[in-house]
């Protein structure tokens, strides 16, 4: 069991790239999200899916896109990165769907900087 | 809304020292809480947790009691080892509801 697996693990882009985050789980757990995690600030919920072909929008989803054609895979797309997006950002996981258990499993996240 | 309270700053300490990290929540009925723990390097990992009120949840050495009657949910360590030095989240969620509202964190850092 590799658990919830993310690449790459440091990332630097320009004003304006696009980029994919990845993210895959080997647990068949339906509930995947992505948090960002910022000095002082905690960790932020941008996007979650609860299965395969359902996602949904968290706190902070601007600029971020997400989709879910497999209960394995959950990337996180930016789409015009922006210096504010610099972070680290972390997949998490749990079974269950919407009610389902509460023990999430995280990655080791990605450190994004955005010059 | 649902929020997390820690207290403000890092905590340091020398190793055998009792630890006490503080977290009040805010919500508007019984959350479940947790205790998240972040090693340097690395994604966070449940700590403890406990689904209702007057629970206690426990691991490695480190407990924490659900108290409804003060909505908190401090976090405690009697002797607190060099290997405990990480970054500590308090955390919410509410059965149903797909969010897990973070508190900011507190370093923690032992000296041996």
């Amino acid at each position: 069991n590799a658990g919830v697996t993310q690449t790459p693990k440091f990332q630097v882009l320009k004003t304006g790239q696009s980029m994919t985050l990845q993210c895959a789980q080997d647990m068949n757990h339906e509930y995947m999200s992505w948090y960002r995690q910022d000095p002082g600030m905690g960790l932020r919920l941008i996007h979650y899916s609860v299965g395969a072909g359902i996602t949904d929008q968290g706190e902070v989803p601007n600029g971020y896109n997400v989709s879910r054609s497999t209960t394995e895979d959950f990337p996180l797309r930016l789409l015009s990165a922006a210096p504010s997006q610099t972070s680290v950002y972390f997949c998490a996981s749990r079974s269950g769907g919407q009610g389902g258990s509460d023990t999430q499993y995280f990655g080791p996240g990605t450190r994004l900087t955005v010059l | 809304g649902d929020s997390v309270t820690q207290m403000e700053g890092p905590v340091t300490l020398s190793e055998e020292a009792f630890l006490t990290i503080n977290c009040t929540y805010t919500a508007t009925g019984y959350p479940s809480l947790f205790w998240y723990v972040q090693y340097p390097g690395e994604g966070l990992q449940l700590l403890l947790k406990a689904t209702k009120a007057d629970d206690k949840g426990s691991n490695k050495g480190f407990e924490a009691t659900y108290r409804k009657e003060t909505t908190s949910f401090h976090l405690e360590k009697g002797s607190v080892q060099v290997s405990d030095s990480a970054v500590y989240f308090c955390a919410l969620r509410f059965y149903g509801n797909n969010r897990l509202a973070f508190g900011k964190g507190n370093q923690v850092v032992v000296i041996p």
